[in-house]
This record gives C-alpha cells, structure tokens and sequence, in this order.
C-alpha cells in the first residue's frame, strides 16, 4: 500500500535552534518527494522538490534530504525563527500509467518554534 | 499574479444544501484540483482537470461535482450536503501533471465549510 508516514507529529523548538523532521514512504513507482510549508488558516506553499537522483536541496534556512534506497526523506531547519511556526506536508509523487502523477500526502509534523 | 483565488473563506451548510465553491488561477496552468483536507490526515484528492473541457475523478469524489469550462476556473460543487463533508477545501493549480513532471502545485488559501 502507497503511504506517506512522518514524524514526529509535533514538535516545541526554542527559537535559534535546529531541528530535522522526518518522512518514510512506500510509495512506487516513484517519481520525485516534495515538502510544503502550511501556516494556520493558509494553503500550502512548496519548500523543496526532489527527483530520484537528487539527495539535497536546499532553499534558503531548509534543506531536504532524500535516500531513495531506504525510502526516507528529512526536512532540516537552521536557525528556527518565530515564523516557522507552520505544519510541513512531506508530499510523495508516483508516476500512475505512465500519464500522470498521483501524489501521497503525509498528515504533517506540527512546528512550533517558541521566543 | 493574484495566483489561486478560493471564495468564500468560509461557509456554513444545513444538512442537504447546495453550493459551490469557486476557484480560479491567473497563471494559465492547464492542471487543476480539488482536496479535502481532515484533521490528521493527509489531502485527498476529489476531482482534478488537466485542461479546459477534462475533468475526472480523485480518490473521494462522491457527493461532488466539477467543470472546466475554462482554463481559469474550476469550481466544486456540493449536490446535498452531509455532515461528513465538514473539511477545509483546497484548490490547486500547475502548469502541468504529467508523469515525472516537477511543476510546482500552488495551493489556494481554501474554504473552510462546516454542514451542520
């Protein structure tokens, strides 16, 4: 079964700190991992995007990683800032019959980064 | 670019209404679609569009509605409303969905919909 499994659920960081969260799938046949940033009230925004051969991106303060063999990926954050404070949607594409993708959403890790 | 657009921002339903929630794009993306998001779920797909005139059906389309009549808008009807639909909707848009495609998926701000 195509999952997308992330961890922790939540998450309390001081500001200044790093944190890394996680994200495990059994999505197949994979065709790129991407993670979101959501704010409260607010739809998702795209953070990173990775395609099999791509085991780093950064965008700015975040770095995603991916190991494509254990099926794993993590979202680390530098330097937490107050507006961190988010839900980060860990996002597994598939390519389905070859026409499409079909995506596998995680159900998030709740940040929050207190002063 | 205003990007997605969602109206409204919120709604509430009685049991068995109708309605429907608006979306439009001004980035010319040909790949639309609709989710449910649930608290401690994921998104779920409902319908999505790859163009003008093509729609289909997602992993929960029952109760829903779609049309593309348009490359801008792609509103989502509610035939009769359940309790069940209770959710925050999103709208979302790429230039493409093709398979292996890397297309960023922009996100609408959603309509958060209670049916009492």
């Amino acid at each position: 079964k195509n999952q997308v499994e992330q961890s922790p659920q939540s998450l309390i960081i001081l500001e200044g700190k790093n944190c890394t969260l996680q994200c495990n799938y059994t999505v197949s046949p994979f065709s790129n991992l991407r993670w979101y940033k959501q704010d409260t009230g607010r739809g998702p925004v795209s953070l990173t995007i990775m395609t099999f051969s791509e085991n780093t991106k950064s965008n700015g303060r975040y770095t995603a990683t991916l190991d494509a063999d254990t099926k794993q990926s993590s979202l680390h954050i530098t330097a937490s800032q107050l507006s961190d404070s988010a839900s980060y949607i860990c996002v597994v594409s598939a390519s389905w019959g070859y026409n499409f993708n079909k995506f596998y959403f995680g159900s998030g890790t709740k940040l929050n980064v207190k002063p | 670019n205003a990007g997605v657009t969602q109206t409204p921002k919120f709604q509430v339903l009685k049991t068995g209404q109708s309605m429907t929630l608006q979306c439009a794009q001004d980035m010319n993306h040909e790949y639309m679609s609709w989710y449910r998001q649930d608290p401690g779920m994921g998104l779920r797909l409902i319908h999505y569009s790859v163009g003008a005139g093509i729609t289909d059906q997602g992993e929960v389309p029952n109760g829903y509605n779609v049309s593309r009549s348009t490359t801008e808008d792609f509103p989502l009807r509610l035939l009769s409303a359940a309790p069940s639909q209770t959710s925050v909707y999103f709208c979302a848009s790429s230039y493409s969905n093709q398979a292996g495609s890397t297309d960023t998926q922009y996100f609408g701000p959603g309509t958060r919909l209670t049916v009492l």
